[in-house]
């Protein structure tokens, strides 16, 4: 069955400090990985997206990594600003026959990135 | 519409009664997807329907819930005899056939009193 595992569940960190957020999958046959970012009261935009030949994408503060022989991401913040605080979901693509593609959501990273 | 639309964007409801949740997905994704959260906690799979499949309904948490997409567009999430557990962010997501990406609506916040 496919799982996308996140962790931690939840995260505090002080304004300014780096931060790493985990990503492990048994999602097959994959396709891509996106992360999304969460604010309070709306729905999860995409910050990223990793495709199977790429290992490192950065996108401003986040830098995603990707390591497809270990199905492991990671979404590495830099500098956390207050901003930051949100819920980080890592999305999993896979091809599920008839050339259609199923995603498998993780239940996401609670950050809160507090002065 | 440009975007995916939930609506209501706010439901408050007593509980035992039902209550009935709009998803309308952007025009051409052929799969949709339902997820909450409850307070605190992270998303829980709810339904997922890919096109003219059968729908993998192995999040619904009892037979109190029950979803449906009709014309492989428009789907609404029903939950008979709400109970104080079901108050949670219901939210929806489309994608394309290609699965390239997941667009969620700005959810249902659902509070059963």
């Amino acid at each position: 069955k496919n799982q996308v595992e996140q962790s931690p569940q939840s995260l505090i960190i002080l304004e300014g400090k780096n931060c790493t957020l985990q990503c492990n999958y048994t999602v097959s046959p994959f396709s891509n990985l996106r992360w999304y970012k969460q604010d309070t009261g709306r729905g999860p935009v995409s910050l990223t997206i990793m495709t199977f030949s790429e290992n490192t994408k950065s996108n401003g503060r986040y830098t995603a990594t990707l390591d497809a022989d270990t199905k492991q991401s990671s979404l590495h913040i830099t500098a956390s600003q207050l901003s930051d605080s949100a819920s980080y979901i890592c999305v999993v693509s896979a091809a599920s026959g008839a050339g259609s593609y199923q995603l498998t959501f993780g239940k996401g990273t609670k950050l809160s990135v507090i002065p | 519409g440009a975007g995916v639309s939930q609506s209501p964007s706010n439901k408050v409801t007593e509980k035992g009664k039902d209550v009935e949740l709009r998803c309308d997905p952007i025009s051409g994704h052929t799969a949709l997807y339902w997820y909450r959260q409850s307070l605190g906690q992270g998303l829980e799979f709810l339904i997922y329907f890919q096109g003219n499949s059968a729908p993998d309904k192995s999040g619904l948490p009892s037979d109190r819930f029950s979803a449906e997409r009709t014309g492989g567009s428009v789907s609404t999430l029903t939950i008979q005899r709400t109970q104080q557990e079901d108050s949670a962010v219901y939210l929806c997501a489309s994608s394309p056939r290609t699965g390239a990406e997941a667009f969620f609506g700005q959810g249902t916040r659902l509070t059963v009193v």
